[in-house]
């Protein structure tokens, strides 16, 4: 079946150092792939998609391109802030008709001042 | 944009006892509900799909008789652990598909962490 993997934290970094977090997936079909933020004690905010091979998704500094041919979404952002800190979760929609979103198992970012 | 309630935030109850969770759409109609569970340091879970006036579909492996889901009104989801033990603790999610399938459509709620004692 469908799967997301990304890597594991957490993730540590000093303010305004590069962020990468890196996400596979595994998919029959034509997924659409997304990054999603999760900041303490909320509910989970779309920060990025994309939905076909070689989109390059970007919000508030982030982006990740589709890249089909190493089945690959990687997360970046040239200079992180304390306000940054988050669990980021890679995600993944089915398509075909199923509305489905299969979830990697999230990364802690903290950064620090 | 739109936005997700989800309540109560944090819950603890006895073993044995049922717990509901709300999950309200407040400026959509959702035709679409997803019900998710969250154990600490893994990913998000999908248990169950509702829609609107019809019976949820559960994912495999989930009991749909523990795990009650309604969704009778295209604002409103609700989520009943029945008979809860302390295994069934965990951080339980809803998120709402945008009926006009706004954005992407996923809009999540902020989650209710159920403890059982």
């Amino acid at each position: 079946g469908n799967s997301v993997t990304q890597m594991e934290g957490p993730v540590t970094l000093s303010e305004e150092a590069f962020l990468t977090i890196n996400c596979t997936y595994t998919a029959t079909g034509y997924p659409s792939l997304f990054w999603y933020v999760q900041y303490p004690g909320e509910g989970l905010q779309l920060l990025l998609k994309a939905t076909k091979a070689d989109d390059k998704g970007s919000n508030k500094g982030f982006e990740a391109t589709y890249r089909k041919e190493t089945t690959s979404f990687h997360l970046e952002k040239g200079s992180v802030q304390v306000s940054d800190s988050a669990v980021y979760f890679c995600a993944l929609s089915e398509g075909g008709g199923s509305e489905k979103l299969v979830f990697g198992k999230g990364t802690k970012l903290t950064v620090n001042p | 944009g739109a936005v997700v309630s989800q309540h109560p935030s944090r819950v603890i109850c006895k073993s044995g006892t049922s717990v509901k969770i709300e999950c309200r759409s407040l400026d959509f109609q959702a035709t679409t509900m997803f019900w998710y569970r969250q154990f600490p340091k893994q990913s998000l879970m999908l248990m169950a799909t509702s829609n609107e006036g019809s019976k949820a579909t559960y994912e495999q492996g989930v009991e749909k008789d523990k795990f009650l889901i309604n969704h009778a009104s295209l604002t409103l989801s609700t989520l009943t652990v029945t008979s809860a033990h302390p295994e069934d603790s965990s951080f339980y999610i809803c998120s709402a598909r945008d009926r006009q399938g706004r954005s992407h459509g996923y809009t999540f709620g902020s989650g209710t962490r159920l403890t059982v004692v």
